[in-house]
């Protein structure tokens, strides 16, 4: 199974910030890569895909990079409503993995 | 719109069985590929279960591997997940949603999620 990481584990920072969460996965898997954002009680939302695509009606301060092993989630402009856990997953094969998770909290 | 709507969760006892329900709508059903990935209150995702558009090819997480059987119904647009022998660690919210693979790739990235529906595993 392809295994994902995230750091930080967790972070906070204020309105306004520029907040960067890194995944790596243990093997190459191109640019086969989602990210997605979990609130309490919410279903949890699509907000990359494919690494760097913004999915249909995410804000645009939102953006992804990287190939290979190593990506990024980056809020250009954090906003209160930003407040989640973060979640990146592979889908370079059919046995899906999600990385732990960062969670993000605006102060 | 898309709605996926979850249900027959509950609490059952260790060894026991739940079969889980997925109602979808707003979508072509048949055209996508499904997804079951449950959630632990307070951690994070796991991937459970996922199955083809057509039904033939089915996948699973070791975790659960041998004892979760996916399935769906393209003319009900309904897909389900059969638990059985459940364990104390299966307990966690079990969302389903749903993603599109092209003929040239498939990025697995799950586009619409339901809710989900609560599996509460304990004696």
């Amino acid at each position: 199974d392809i295994q994902m990481t995230q750091s930080p584990t967790s972070l906070s920072a204020s309105v306004g910030d520029r907040v960067t969460i890194t995944c790596r996965a243990s093997q190459n898997i191109n640019n086969f890569l989602n990210w997605y954002q979990l609130k309490p009680g919410k279903a949890p939302k699509l907000l990359i895909f494919a690494a760097s695509s913004l999915q249909t009606g995410v804000p645009s301060r939102f953006s992804g990079s990287g190939s290979g092993t190593d990506f990024t989630l980056t809020i250009s402009s954090l906003r209160p409503e930003d407040s989640a856990t973060y979640h990146c997953q592979q889908g370079h094969n059919s046995l899906v993995t999600f990385g732990p998770g960062t969670e993000v909290d605006v102060k | 719109e898309v709605q996926l709507l979850e249900s027959g969760g509950g609490l059952v006892q260790p060894g026991g069985s739940l079969r889980l329900s997925c109602a979808a709508s707003g979508f072509t059903f048949s055209d996508y590929a499904m997804t079951w990935v449950r959630q632990v209150p307070g951690k994070g995702l796991e991937w459970v279960s996922g199955i083809g558009k057509d039904g033939i090819n089915t996948y699973y997480a070791d975790s659960v591997k041998g004892r979760f059987t996916i399935s769906r119904d393209n003319a009900q647009n309904t897909l389900y997940l059969q638990m059985n022998s459940l364990r104390a660690e299966d307990t966690a919210v079990y969302h389903c949603a749903n993603y599109h693979c092209s003929t040239s790739s498939c990025y697995r990235n799950f586009e619409s999620w339901g809710q989900g529906t609560l599996v509460t595993v304990s004696s």
